[in-house]
Formats: structure tokens, sequence, C-alpha cells
């Protein structure tokens, strides 16, 4: 079973639709949860980080964190065909971050 | 702001040769470092931990002495590829941890993208 585990799709959505893009991790020791997009090409850029059970809303961005279930994930509202890339769901796992292996997500306009 | 530079941004070189690549935090300090391997359609893969002042942590199957890296600043920290071959082309990016950033974020930098002919 890998540490951290993402659906690598491609996740298709019309443009204005709602992406969601899901993450489970099997450590259940893991403190702090991380949302990077990256571009192809490009290196990793942070969306948003979590750590407390519930929800975190960042403009167009909601983090969901369920701890009892292991599962993280995001939402982006009103996704634009410039929110076309890969998502890279992280855990903090004793100091490093462990990384799933990314969904790509393609906004059609 | 969080800005994480590299250098250089592309490199190609000759088999056998070595190849510097150098990550700098430049508007905050960064105890820790972190460098990661990303291979085409690939995850980002950890290879090492480097800490201001001290040896790098390795992750297992990652050879010391073919990357070395060195970490002696608060916002510098270099990588070596020793002696390279073209099984270790592939794209390096760094990442950099905030001083007491309790949450862990890591912020990276734009990548190399090493080709070894």
């Amino acid at each position: 079973q890998k540490e951290v585990e993402q659906n690598s799709g491609p996740l298709s959505v019309p443009e204005g639709a709602i992406a969601s893009l899901n993450c489970t991790y099997s450590d259940r020791g893991s403190q702090s949860f991380f949302w990077y997009r990256q571009y192809s090409g490009k290196s990793p850029e942070l969306i948003m980080f979590i750590y407390s059970n519930g929800d975190k809303e960042d403009g167009r961005f909601t983090a969901q964190l369920n701890k009892a279930s292991q599962y993280v994930s995001l939402l982006i509202r009103d996704s634009q065909p410039s929110d076309s890339a890969t998502y890279l769901c992280a855990v903090l796992q004793g100091g490093k971050l462990i990384f799933g292996q990314g969904t790509e997500l393609s906004v059609k306009p | 702001g969080a800005v994480v530079s590299q250098h250089p941004s592309r490199v190609i070189c000759k088999s056998g040769t070595s190849v510097k690549i150098e990550c700098r935090s430049l508007d905050f300090q960064a105890t820790t470092m972190f460098w990661y391997r990303q291979f085409p359609k690939q995850s980002l893969m950890l290879m090492a931990t480097s800490n201001e002042g001290s040896k790098a942590t390795y992750e297992q199957g990652v050879e010391k002495d073919k990357f070395l890296i060195n970490h002696a600043s608060l916002t510098l920290s270099t990588l070596t590829v020793t002696s390279a071959h073209p099984e270790d082309s592939s794209f390096y990016i760094c990442s950099a941890r905030k001083l007491a950033s309790g949450e862990g974020t890591q912020y990276f930098g734009p990548g190399t993208r090493l080709l070894v002919l």
C-alpha cells in the first residue's frame, strides 16, 4: 500500500464546474496535509495546507480533512481552463513531505 | 514572501562530468532544505534532507557519494551530481522550509532539468 494515494486521472470537468480531488494516506500519525499544483514542466506551487479536521477555504479552493477516515480532498469551485494541471497531495510525516502520484485535472472550455 | 531560486534552470552535460545545482531561499531563512527528483509522468521522490551546518540525510537507495549535498548557510544548499550518467537525467527540484514553520510548509524552487548525454 502506498503511503499517499491519489487517482492519477485524468479528471475532466467543464469550465465553471466544481472539481473534486481526493487523497488517502496510510500513516495515522500524519499531522499536516498539503495541496500543490504542478503545471507541465514546472515545479510544484503551494495551494494550501490543512491540519485540523473539517474544511478550510481560500478563494475558489476548499480543502477538507477527515483524520478518522485518513482522507483529504481539494475542491475547486468555478473551474477555469487555467486550473488544468497536476494536483499533488502531500502529507507531512517525520518532518518530510510524502507525495502522492498526483491527479491530472483538465478543465474544458 | 517565500521565494526559492535554483540555478541553473537547465543543464546539458557529457557522461562522466559533475554538475552542481544551487538552491537559495531569497527572502527567508531555511534551516532545512530538501532535494527531490522527478522523472516524466511520475511524482516527486525525496532524495535527501539538508540541514544547515550538518550532514545531509539521504533516503534509502540514494547514493550519498554520487549526490553530494552541502548546506553552508541558512539560505543556500547545493547538490552536486558526480560522474553523471544518462540515467541521472531528470528534473531536480529543491524546496526550503521556513525557520520555525510549525506546519512544515515547504516552498519549491523552479527546478533544474538535467540532461546527460
